[in-house]
């Protein structure tokens, strides 16, 4: 299995929106609606924002959303504030009952 | 609530076996509503899932990795681990184990991640 396709890279100003996207195949993100976003701070774990395409955990903030089309799945940060500014990884369950990761995407607040 | 914590040397020498616990507390991890698996982040690359085990012992491995990677789980200890054999520079990584729902993409408990060099 390959790792998902993410952008290296992403930049906004505060209060924009960006979207970062994450293109699988039809073996994994395109085939289940299981597709989840973390968020990634230096020395931290990773932190759940979106899981099954689109749901939010608990406390994260709305302004956090995802969602898919074919196989490509994206998440979308709106009113962006200067504490967003981390990496952000997708990951999809596979039909070989694995999880897969997308490369990162570095996201720069301006 | 449910708190996670890798233990395991920090250094291994290359060609030698990298083994790590994680030990589960504030909650059972006698159950297979959830899976417990391991995720590896190397220097300056992306997240990569290593593999995860149930309770009952199914057990599912990243394709890369699957013929030096052994995950079980110690039902006396609340605990599961992670072998890995034949390890290289290239297995440098921070190390983090997680619980994984059994019906969806969610993980709701991560321990903190350790970092093992491989280095002679």
């Amino acid at each position: 299995q390959s790792a998902l396709t993410q952008p290296a890279s992403v930049s906004g100003s505060p209060g924009q929106s960006i979207t970062i996207s994450c293109t699988g195949t039809s073996s994994d993100v395109g085939g289940y609606n299981y597709v989840s976003w973390y968020q990634h701070h230096p020395g931290k774990a990773p932190k759940l924002m979106i899981y099954d395409v689109t749901k939010r955990p608990s406390g994260v903030s709305d302004r956090f959303s995802g969602s898919k089309s074919g196989n490509t799945a994206s998440l979308t940060i709106s009113g962006l504030q200067a504490e967003d500014e981390a990496d952000y990884s997708c990951s999809s369950y596979t039909s070989s009952n694995t999880w897969v990761f997308g490369g990162g995407t570095k996201l720069t607040v301006l | 609530q449910l708190q996670l914590q890798e233990s395991g040397p920090g250094l291994v020498k290359p060609s030698e076996t990298l083994s790590l616990t994680c030990s589960v507390s504030g909650g059972s991890i006698s159950n297979d509503l959830h899976y417990w698996g391991w995720i590896r982040r190397p220097p300056g690359k992306g997240l990569e899932w290593i593999g995860s085990v149930y309770f009952s012992g199914s057990m599912y491995y990243s394709p890369s990795l699957k013929r030096r990677v052994t995950i079980s789980v110690d039902r006396s200890r609340t605990q599961f681990s992670l072998k890995l054999t034949s390890v290289t520079a290239a297995d440098t990584a921070v190390y983090y184990c997680l619980r994984g729902d059994r019906y969806g993409s969610a993980t709701d408990s991560w321990g903190q991640g350790t970092l093992v060099t491989v280095s002679s």
